[in-house]
């Protein structure tokens, strides 16, 4: 069984600019959800989806924000990127029914803005 | 952003020594679980606990989920060098898949 991938896997940006990342689900996986990893702050918590809606959202900023499409692969997308939006962006899938926090990574996209 | 509190920071041990480390939090969770990162990869699940007092083993790892729901603590015995990376705990306080992180224990095994 294929595992989460992410795309791209690394990608420099300047401030201003806007990214965004891709993920594709363990087949099956209906829950897609984001974390943003610093050296400074951890893994933080972005959103969560399932069937295309927002069930969970974080403390971010609406610069930060996502979708899903029918098939389970979630976008997430982040606008007017500044200096500290520099980080591993990981995406975690799950079946999805029942939300026990077991989770499967992605390797992340990792972005770098300057 | 909230993060649990994860001690020790880091870790050198031996080739064969046992690992304990402890994650605590001001607040309760139904859900406490330990994850593994290694250099250029995302988390990977290690144990997931899901009652309180709950003892659970995986191979050489057992971790356990405090009696006050606001604590739990992983070991691991006989280390080997595999076990160098990144060990995180997470905190699930609801039926969701939103997790609270520690921040992290680096484990160096020397053979």
């Amino acid at each position: 069984k294929a595992g989460v991938t992410q795309t791209p896997r690394y990608l420099i940006k300047t401030r201003g600019q806007q990214v965004t990342l891709s993920c594709s689900p363990i087949s099956g996986h209906r829950s897609v959800s984001w974390y943003q990893q610093t050296p400074g702050q951890g893994l933080q918590f972005l959103f969560e989806y399932f069937s295309e809606t927002q069930r969970n959202k974080g403390n971010f900023p609406g610069r930060f924000s996502g979708r899903q499409f029918s098939n389970s692969r979630s976008e997430m997308n982040v606008s007017t990127l500044e200096l500290g939006d520099s980080a591993l962006y990981l995406c975690a899938s799950s079946a999805g029914q029942l939300n026990t926090g077991e989770l499967f990574f992605g390797e992340g996209s990792r972005l770098t803005v300057l | 952003g909230q993060q649990l509190n994860q001690s020790p920071q880091s870790m050198f041990i031996q080739e064969g020594e046992d690992v304990s480390m402890n994650c605590t939090s001001s607040s309760i969770f139904n859900t406490w679980l330990w994850y593994k990162q290694d250099p250029g990869e995302g988390p990977v699940l290690l144990i997931a606990l899901y009652k309180a007092g709950e003892l659970t083993s995986n191979g050489r790892l057992t971790a356990q989920f405090g009696i006050t729901r606001k604590d739990s603590f992983l070991n691991i015995s006989a280390s080997i060098p595999s076990d160098v990376g990144i060990y995180f705990c997470a905190g699930n306080a609801g039926a969701t898949n939103k997790l609270i992180f520690g921040t992290g224990t680096l484990l160096a095994v020397q053979p």
